[in-house]
């Protein structure tokens, strides 16, 4: 079975900062990681994915994330934030079978 | 740009009522899912389908039922509809487990 794990539930950065969320998971077997952001009243949108390959992946709106095997995890990054990246993001793992895990979420509030 | 479509966007009903909240994609997906999410929280897993006449409760227990009929349609239906059903009702679909979900935009259901 898989697991994920987002360690901060809300993380507050003021505008042109960097940001870092975090998303550990667990498995006995490979998988497949996603990241998911949610803007108010909508569904997810995905940012970026990693399936296999180079473990720095670039994704939509300039995040990018690091798939670590040693430290089972697949942070996510930004290098300057904006107002508008204000939303919930979710890390997801998927076994390649039909299940998606999904974590409880990250808040990210970008203050002016 | 996915093409997954959830109607309506936002639902208020009377408890007992019977409601179908719809959802169709255009990708010629297999697997379909409908989420359940509280505001601000995370996404649980109630019905999944691999395909037309295949359908799976999922983790979360749900007194929703679901169909698949055709590829492209999964609605959920709720036969009497009470207050604590009032949740954010996302549809997801994917081609297969080793790629990202694609989700729709979500139904907003208050039940009075």
């Amino acid at each position: 079975a898989q697991s994920v794990t987002q360690l901060d539930s809300q993380v507050p950065v003021f505008e042109e900062a960097p940001v870092e969320l975090r998303c550990n998971y667990s498995s006995s077997v490979s998988v497949y990681l996603f990241w998911y952001v949610q803007y108010p009243n909508q569904g997810l949108q995905l940012l970026l994915k990693y399936l296999s390959g180079s473990t720095l992946v670039k994704g939509i709106n300039g995040f990018e994330a690091e798939f670590n095997k040693s430290q089972t995890s697949f942070h996510l990054r930004k290098p300057s934030v904006h107002i508008s990246d204000t939303a919930e993001y979710f890390c997801a793992v998927s076994a390649g079978t039909y299940k998606y895990i999904f974590g409880t979420g990250t808040r990210l509030k970008v203050l002016a | 740009e996915a093409d997954i479509y959830q109607t309506p966007r936002y639902l208020v009903i009377g408890t007992g009522k019977k409601i179908t909240l719809e959802c169709s994609q255009t990708m010629g997906h297999d697997k379909m899912y409908w989420y359940q999410q509280d505001p601000g929280m995370e996404l649980h897993l109630i019905h999944y389908s691999y395909g037309v006449n295949s359908t799976e409760k999922g983790d979360l227990s749900s007194e929703s039922t679901v169909s698949r009929i055709r590829t492209e349609h999964f609605p959920l239906t709720l036969e009497s509809a009470r207050p604590s059903h009032t949740s954010q009702y996302l549809c997801a679909s994917s081609e297969q487990g080793r790629t990202e979900a694609f989700f729709g935009q979500g139904t907003r259901l208050t039940v009075v």
